[in-house]
C-alpha cells in the first residue's frame, strides 16, 4: 500500500494557468508538508500543516495556496503559473510535528512552458 | 542562520570502495540529525538519524555519528554497491525552527 501518494506525477502547463496537486497519506499521521525541489536538487519546505492547521508558511508567493480538507489530505493549488514554478513538488507526512521521520511521496514534476 | 553544508558532488566510486560524505551544520538550539536518500525518480526516504551527541545512527551498512564539538554528521559506508547510487541529503530538525533544514544533496554514482 502506498503510504504517501501524489497526483499527478507529471504536469505540463502553460504560463498563466491555474493547477492543483493532490496529496494523500494513509499512515494516520497528523502533520503534512509541501516541499519544492529545484533542478539542482535543492529542497526547500513551503508549508506544513498539523491536524489541518497551518504551522509553517515559508516565504512563498501567495499564488501558492495549500488546502487541507482533513488530516489525511494536503493539496496545493497554484494560480497564474510562472516559468520559475517549474520544479518537482514533494508532499510528506510525519507522526507529529517534531524530530520525527518524514515520509515523502514520489513527487510531481511540474513543467511550465 | 540555520544551514547545512554538504560536500559537492558528484562522488564517483567503484563498487566495494569506502564512502564518506561530509556534512556540517549551523543550528540554533540542539538539533536532531538525519540522512535522507533519494533514488532516481523517487521521493526521499530516511536512511538514518541521531538525536543526541555521540549517538551513532546506522542502517543498510551506512553509519553516521553525531559530533557536537565539530557540528558534523558525516555519512560513511565501508563497501558501496551499485544499488547505493542515489542523492544523499543531510538534514537537521530543531524545535526553534520547527522544520527540517536540508543540505544541497550529494549525488553518489557507483560503478562496477
Amino acid at each position: 500500500d502506498t503510504a504517501v501518494s501524489q497526483t499527478p506525477k507529471y504536469l505540463v502547463t502553460q504560463m498563466g494557468n491555474d493547477k492543483s496537486i493532490k496529496c494523500e497519506q494513509n499512515l494516520g499521521h497528523d502533520t503534512m508538508y509541501w516541499y519544492k525541489q529545484d533542478s539542482k536538487k535543492f529542497l526547500k519546505i513551503m508549508f506544513s500543516y498539523n491536524n489541518k492547521e497551518l504551522i509553517i508558511n515559508e516565504t512563498v508567493p501567495n499564488r501558492f495556496s495549500p488546502k487541507s480538507p482533513d488530516k489525511a489530505h494536503l493539496n496545493l493549488h497554484i494560480n497564474s503559473l510562472e516559468l520559475g514554478d517549474s520544479a518537482v513538488y514533494f508532499c510528506a507526512s510525519s507522526r507529529l510535528q517534531g524530530p520525527y521521520e518524514q515520509y515523502f511521496g514520489p513527487g510531481t514534476r511540474l513543467t511550465v512552458t | 542562520g540555520d544551514s547545512v553544508t554538504q560536500m559537492e558532488g558528484p562522488v564517483t566510486l567503484s563498487e566495494e570502495a569506502f564512502l564518506t560524505i561530509n556534512c556540517t551544520y549551523t543550528a540554533t538550539g540542539y538539533p536532531s540529525l538525519f540522512w535522507y536518500v533519494q533514488y532516481p525518480g523517487e521521493g526521499l526516504q530516511l536512511l538514518l538519524k541521531a538525536t543526541k551527541a555521540d549517538d551513532k545512527g546506522s542502517n543498510k551498512g551506512f553509519e553516521a555519528t553525531y559530533r557536537k564539538e565539530t557540528t558534523s554528521f558525516h555519512l560513511e559506508k565501508g563497501s558501496v554497491q551499485v544499488s547505493d547510487s542515489a542523492v544523499y541529503f543531510c538534514a537537521f530538525y530543531t524545535g526553534t525552527a520547527s522544520k527540517l533544514t536540508f543540505g544541497t544533496g550529494t549525488r553518489l554514482q557507483v560503478t562496477l
